[in-house]
């Protein structure tokens, strides 16, 4: 079955850097990991999106490593306002119809402090 | 700017009853789809769409239906309401020529159902 893990929580300080790691055992071969971000009673948000090595936007950068088998997300300098659970959603098998089947992470509850 | 609307914020229904949850997209996405998220298990994937009529399965589709006679509108169906399916419901939709491609979900403010 595939699973695709998250650390529950993380804490941090205003300023620093968080990485946020998502384990995905079975991951299809083909297609993309995407982050999302989301906030107390709103639905989640597009952070960021890749399909290996290094992928950097304004908000975040992602990591892939060769074997796909986990994915990184980095949130450079990290403020109040980034407290929010985070998810990646990951392709985890084939659909009848073409395409990818995908799955969330059980998602990490990220804590800022001043 | 995308927008996803569900119809209500918040409901409250009794056992046994039929609910209904109503998505709409205003971007001409192919896509969408229904999650409900639990503490402690995220997001699962009740069933998703990837044309009008079309409707493929998810993760728990059980106790659960969709309708989806026009592209921007997708609907969740409880035929018969239970406590267990007490949880926040969110709709999504996207862009992809197939799913699971580079595409962005965009979600909906989610509709916290409560069963009693």
């Amino acid at each position: 079955l595939a699973k695709t893990t998250q650390p529950i929580s993380m804490d941090s300080y205003e300023g620093q850097e968080v990485n946020i790691t998502c384990s995905h055992n079975n991951i299809a071969t083909n297609d993309y990991i995407t982050w999302y971000q989301q906030f107390p009673s709103q639905g989640p948000r597009f952070i960021i999106q890749g399909y290996k090595t290094k992928v950097t936007n304004e908000v975040a950068s992602l990591f892939i490593p060769a074997d796909r088998k986990s994915s990184t997300l980095s949130l450079p300098r990290v403020s109040l306002s980034d407290t929010a659970v985070y998810y990646c959603l990951v392709p985890t098998g084939e659909l009848t119809g073409g395409g990818n089947k995908l799955t969330f992470g059980t998602g990490t509850q990220l804590k800022v402090e001043l | 700017d995308v927008k996803v609307t569900q119809s209500s914020r918040y409901l409250v229904k009794r056992t046994g009853e039929k609910v209904f949850l109503e998505c709409v997209q205003d971007m001409d996405h192919e896509n969408m789809f229904w999650y409900r998220q639990d503490p402690g298990l995220g997001l699962r994937l009740i069933y998703f769409s990837y044309d009008v009529k079309m409707k493929e399965k998810g993760d728990i589709p059980e106790g659960y239906s969709v309708s989806r006679e026009k592209k921007e509108r997708f609907s969740l169906i409880l035929e018969s309401a239970s406590t267990n399916q007490t949880s926040m419901y969110l709709c999504a939709s996207s862009f992809a020529s197939r799913i699971g491609g580079k595409e962005t979900q965009y979600f909906g403010p989610g509709t916290r159902l409560l069963v009693l």
